[in-house]
């Protein structure tokens, strides 16, 4: 059962660089989301998908663009890379089931970015 | 936004020892989230509380649901060096329509257990 899998694990990348950050979940949720987490911060919402073909803003969208063409992928961009994008980025998925029930996020294991 | 304080942000306790640790906000809230996050790994939940008052346990875990609404307890009895990892408060609001949710976090509870 592999859950959540996220791509690169790390990544060094220059400033000014494009590059995509991936995530795969296998476990047929609808909604999907992407947290950068920052020393001191805890974990902040980039941006959300209710489900395919739909997307949202969420805390701290600014620099960054998403995609979800199809239930399991949901790409995260940054378009031109800067230094305050270094951080930990995670994937995080859940079921959309409508109970009244916190339908709980289950997260990847990460990816740690570094803009240079 | 809405924020989370969160205390406290650090804590290094002997094996064998209880630790607490809370969440407050100025909003009220319908669901409280307690994950943790081990090392190297995304956070993990732990408990989730829904009612005013309620009083959750999970092996050595007992959360509390504030009777305000406004806050949170984690309790841990008897801690053990797997303990040792980041403590998280939540909150979790839903989109409308959707079933999913919107997660607020709190910055987060480091425990350090020595052995």
């Amino acid at each position: 059962i592999a859950g959540i899998t996220q791509a690169p694990t790390s990544q060094i990348l220059a400033a000014g660089r494009r590059m995509t950050l991936r995530c795969t979940q296998d476990m047929r949720h609808n909604a999907m989301y992407w947290y950068r987490q920052d020393l001191g911060l805890g974990l902040r919402l980039i941006h959300y998908s209710n489900t395919a073909g739909t997307t949202g803003k969420g805390e701290v969208p600014d620099g960054y663009s998403v995609s979800r063409a199809n239930t399991d992928d949901f790409p995260l961009t940054l378009a031109s890379a800067v230094p305050s994008q270094t951080s930990v980025y995670f994937c995080a998925s859940s079921d959309s089931i409508g109970t009244g029930a916190y339908n709980e996020q289950f997260f990847g294991p990460g990816t740690r970015l570094t803009v240079l | 936004g809405q924020q989370l304080n969160q205390s406290p942000q650090s804590m290094f306790i002997q094996e064998g020892e209880d630790v607490s640790m809370n969440c407050t906000s100025s909003s009220i809230f319908n669901t409280w989230l307690w994950y943790k996050q081990d090392p190297g790994e995304g956070p993990v939940l732990l408990i989730a509380l829904y009612k005013a008052g309620e009083l959750t346990s999970n092996g050595r875990l007992t959360a509390q649901f504030g009777i305000t609404r406004k806050d949170s307890f984690l309790n841990i009895s008897a801690s053990i060096p797997s303990d040792v990892g980041i403590y998280f408060c939540a909150t979790a609001d839903p989109y409308s329509g959707a079933g999913s949710y919107q997660l607020t976090f709190g910055k987060g509870t480091k425990l350090s257990v020595i052995p």
